[in-house]
């Protein structure tokens, strides 16, 4: 049972444009939601993160939307860069624990 | 401030052996979680330290086990290595561990044989 799901395995956009990284949830008592990049062979770096009480929070170029209704997530890095080029992973965690449940990730590419 | 170091980096271990892992957090943070990478299951949660105490767990079997030390470092002890036990593990950590955000190691790449 797959409570975390990013449903496309790769996406693909060009330097400067506008790159959107999505993933649902399934279980309800999730309240804290992360976004991590990572390269091969290294851990996951952190990018943002949003409680359940928001549903949009902002860092620079990454904008993270929860829309709670739907059980789902996105990510969205404007402008992309060539430096984005990774493997994306949205996690979820429930109140006070600290075990993430990650999603299979999203491979984003950048095309100059 | 230093980051989550992971030590070896790299190990090549046979079935049967069994392996021991260490974890170093950011100074000050108390909480130490361990995940395991694999192609095929994805990143999966171990286990976590808090207060040299484990206080979560994950769907893993006894054979994977862990502790935490007064320093707050922690180890993750994998006893009669199996082929499926191949996989990056990482360690993250993070503050006062209720709600936190968790800052991941470089990992650890075991190869069982």
């Amino acid at each position: 049972d797959q409570q975390v799901k990013q449903n496309s395995p790769s996406l693909s956009v060009q330097e400067g444009r506008i790159s959107i990284l999505n993933c649902d949830y399934t279980n309800s008592m999730f309240d804290y939601f992360l976004w991590y990049k990572k390269y091969p062979a290294e851990g996951p770096t952190f990018l943002i993160s949003i409680s359940s009480i928001k549903d949009k929070n902002e860092d620079g170029r990454f904008t993270v939307f929860l829309n709670k209704s739907a059980k789902h997530l996105s990510l969205h890095i404007v402008p992309s860069q060539p430096g984005d080029s990774a493997v994306y992973f949205c996690a979820a965690s429930v109140a006070g624990a600290q075990k993430l449940v990650f999603g299979q990730g999203t491979r984003l590419t950048i095309n100059p | 401030k230093a980051g989550v170091t992971q030590t070896p980096r790299y190990l090549i271990k046979t079935r049967g052996q069994q392996v021991t892992l260490s974890c170093s957090p950011i100074s000050g943070h108390r909480s130490v979680s361990w995940y395991q990478q694999t192609p095929g299951q994805g990143l999966q949660f171990l286990f976590e330290y808090f207060s040299e105490t484990q206080r979560n767990k994950g769907n893993f079997p006894g054979r994977f086990s862990g502790r935490q030390f007064s320093n707050s470092r922690s180890e993750m002890n994998v006893s009669t290595l199996e082929l499926g036990d191949s996989a990056l593990y990482l360690c993250a950590s993070s503050g006062t561990g209720m709600g936190e955000t968790q800052y991941f190691g470089p990992g650890t790449r075991l190869l069982v044989l």
